[in-house]
């Protein structure tokens, strides 16, 4: 079975921590990873694709990287901020164009 | 702005009484997803749409259905709902070209009494 696990389920730093997520999946044979932001109540805002070629994405102060050898992926976060809370999802494409998805990590920076 | 539009945001139902929710997009994208997504649980794909194919999840209850009667717009049926369908519902869409990348919108919270 194709699972996606996120370890830690809940963090709370202070404000300019610099902070890894993880996500973890059971199958190698992955077409791409997508790392998603969900504020309490709302939809999902798509953050970083990483295609399966492709061993990581930058977009500003995040950093997402991809081992499809070891089935992970991390979610760097430089320099964090409250604005920053939120919970982060992290969804695989195992093909078939459907995602599955990890339980999410809650984030709190403190300010 | 291209986007992925919900309607309605909220929604009160009553128990066992037909509901219908509303997602419509200007991506003119092929693909639209819906999901259910449950308090503090991962979103779960109930079914979706490449063009006119309906394609639906092996788990999902036979009280939900789902009506494509165009590329701009889907819908999603609760036949009876229970007060376990008491969820976010996430409509979503991608494009079977480049990077299948999936664009959510803003998502409905239905509430059954």
């Amino acid at each position: 079975k194709q699972e996606v696990t996120q370890i830690p389920a809940a963090l709370s730093v202070p404000e300019g921590e610099n902070l890894v997520l993880n996500c973890s999946f059971t199958d190698s044979a992955i077409y791409n990873l997508q790392w998603f932001r969900q504020d309490p109540g709302k939809g999902l805002t798509s953050l970083l694709l990483i295609q399966s070629s492709q061993r990581e994405q930058t977009s500003g102060r995040l950093n997402a990287s991809l081992d499809k050898s070891s089935g992970r992926s991390t979610l760097y976060i430089a320099a964090s901020q409250p604005g920053d809370s939120a919970t982060y999802l992290c969804a695989v494409c195992f093909g078939g164009n459907k995602l599955v998805f990890g339980a999410g990590t809650i984030l709190r920076v403190k300010s | 702005d291209a986007m992925v539009i919900q309607n309605p945001r909220y929604q009160v139902t009553q128990f066992g009484k037909p509901v219908t929710l509303s997602c419509s997009q200007t991506l003119n994208h092929n693909v639209m997803y819906w999901y259910q997504q449950k308090s503090s649980q991962a979103p779960k794909l109930l079914f979706h749409y490449y063009d006119k194919d309906f394609n639906n999840e092996a788990d999902t209850p036979d009280n939900f259905q789902s009506r494509r009667p165009n590329t701009s717009f889907c819908f999603l049926d609760i036949r009876s709902p229970g007060l376990g369908d008491a969820a976010m519902y996430l409509c979503a869409t991608s494009t079977m070209a480049l990077t299948y990348e999936q664009y959510f919108g803003p998502g409905t919270r239905l509430t059954v009494t």
